[in-house]
């Protein structure tokens, strides 16, 4: 079966670092991607990892392990628009018009 | 110049009733969706369609009939309305020969089935 986990919920300060991790069990592999949603709106592309490594971009990194099944997101000087659910998907086999399998979502909550 | 719209953004209906929602994109994508976020967020797969044709369709109700009558469009149809089809149905596109590009979500429908 296919199953990707993230923490529920996480509480985080107005300029601190937060770290968001999802640990994937998918019966192929062919891409992590991470999804920002606020209530309300659509999810939005945040980042995308296929090898081993930290992808950077801005404020936003993602890091994939793909022997280990884990992949975080890092928000570094976190804003209060970061405030949002962030959504780990897996793509599980190795065609562009596979859908994403995603997780349940981690609510961030930034305070001041 | 929006990349995946949805129409409507907002669908109250009685239970039992038909309904459908639309949805385009611009993208020139060959390949839609159309996925379920329940109440507690959790966003899964209904419907894939690449080029027109079905590839993907997941543990759905055959209540659910998606249409696609071109590349560009992916309606969903929804017969004999149920108190658990009340959800936000988020229509997306992507690129088939791109697996590392992003798919793409229309703005979603809120569905209340009252």
């Amino acid at each position: 079966g296919q199953n990707i986990d993230q923490p529920t919920e996480m509480t985080a300060t107005e300029g601190a670092i937060v770290q968001i991790n999802c640990t994937y069990q998918t019966s192929g592999f062919n891409g992590l991607f991470w999804y920002q949603q606020h209530a309300g709106e659509a999810p939005t592309f945040l980042s995308y990892n296929v090898l081993d490594g930290l992808e950077e971009k801005g404020r936003f990194s993602s890091f994939l392990s793909r022997s280990k099944g884990y992949s975080y997101l890092l928000l570094k000087e976190l804003q209060m628009k970061d405030s949002a659910s962030y959504l780990c998907a897996v793509r599980d086999w190795n065609s562009g018009n596979t859908p994403l399998v995603f997780g349940k979502g981690t609510r961030l909550s930034v305070i001041a | 110049d929006t990349a995946v719209s949805q129409t409507p953004k907002y669908l109250v209906t009685q239970m039992g009733n038909d309904k459908s929602i639309k949805c385009e994109q611009n993208l020139g994508h060959d390949t839609m969706y159309w996925y379920k976020q329940d109440s507690k967020k959790f966003l899964k797969i209904m419907f894939s369609y690449n080029n027109k044709e079905l590839i993907i369709n997941e543990t759905v109700p055959n209540r659910f009939s998606p249409k696609s009558p071109d590349k560009a469009h992916l309606n969903l149809h929804i017969n004999s309305l149920e108190l658990g089809d009340s959800a936000v149905y988020f229509c997306a596109s992507s690129q088939a020969k791109r697996p590392q590009e992003t798919q793409y979500f229309g703005p979603g429908t809120r569905l209340l089935v009252l």
